[in-house]
């Protein structure tokens, strides 16, 4: 499985945007991108998921550049609600090994008013 | 959609008891869920992939007859924490993905069950 390496923190004003860069040098051809939150005694909550290019859902943007061996998550105007862990994973489609992941250390972001 | 319940959310037991914990795929059917574990401030740490009708595939280092896992249906799997020592207290997660034939989907998360061992 590929590993992935992200910040350990991150601060931010509420209303900014926050960028968080994962890199991913040794990404497979058959690997997706999936970006996670998670809050404090919660499960992991699904954000985003890309294969390249970008992707973008009501809640965030994923741009992924043509190597795919990064990928920056981005929230638009984050708020103090915004603060969590986020994880980026980098694993195979459900077809091969049963698509499981195996998550890094995260990005602790930390909204401040 | 895609709702995957954890029960229960939060166990304390003597040491010695087994406990069982359930996770349930709400609105779709998983072939194959994931239970993780998760100590404070660290990450998640995959444990075993469950998938139904089969038996259940370990990562290294877990041990297969301390951590039973059970997938008897396509919404259900349960994992339990047979004689559980003051070592086994932790967060447990599951997870579990729809089945599709096409779409890659992602992995959907419970929301936990936090075991305490006394």
């Amino acid at each position: 499985l590929a590993k992935t390496t992200q910040p350990i923190s991150m601060d931010s004003y509420e209303g900014q945007e926050v960028n968080i860069t994962c890199s991913h040098n040794n990404i497979a051809t058959n690997d997706y991108i999936t970006w996670y939150q998670q809050f404090p005694s919660q499960g992991p909550r699904f954000i985003i998921q890309g294969y390249k290019t970008k992707v973008t859902n009501e809640v965030a943007s994923l741009f992924i550049p043509a190597d795919r061996k990064s990928s920056t998550l981005s929230l638009p105007r984050v708020s103090l609600s915004d603060t969590a862990v986020y994880y980026c994973l980098v694993g195979p489609r459900a077809t091969d090994s049963w698509g499981k992941l195996q998550f890094g250390a995260g990005t602790q972001v930390v909204v401040t008013p | 959609g895609a709702v995957v319940s954890q029960h229960p959310s939060w166990v304390i037991c003597k040491s010695g008891t087994s406990v069982k914990i359930e996770c349930r795929s709400l609105d779709f059917q998983a072939t194959t869920m994931f239970w993780y574990r998760q100590f404070p401030k660290q990450s998640l740490m995959l444990m075993a992939t469950s998938n139904e009708g089969s038996k259940a595939t370990y990562e290294q280092g877990v041990e297969k007859d301390k951590f039973l896992i059970n997938h008897a249906s396509l919404t259900l799997s349960t994992l339990t924490v047979t004689s559980a020592h003051p070592e086994d207290s932790s967060f447990y997660i599951c997870s579990a993905r729809e089945d599709h034939e096409t779409s890659n989907q992602p992995q959907h998360f419970g929301d936990g069950t936090r075991l305490s061992i006394l």
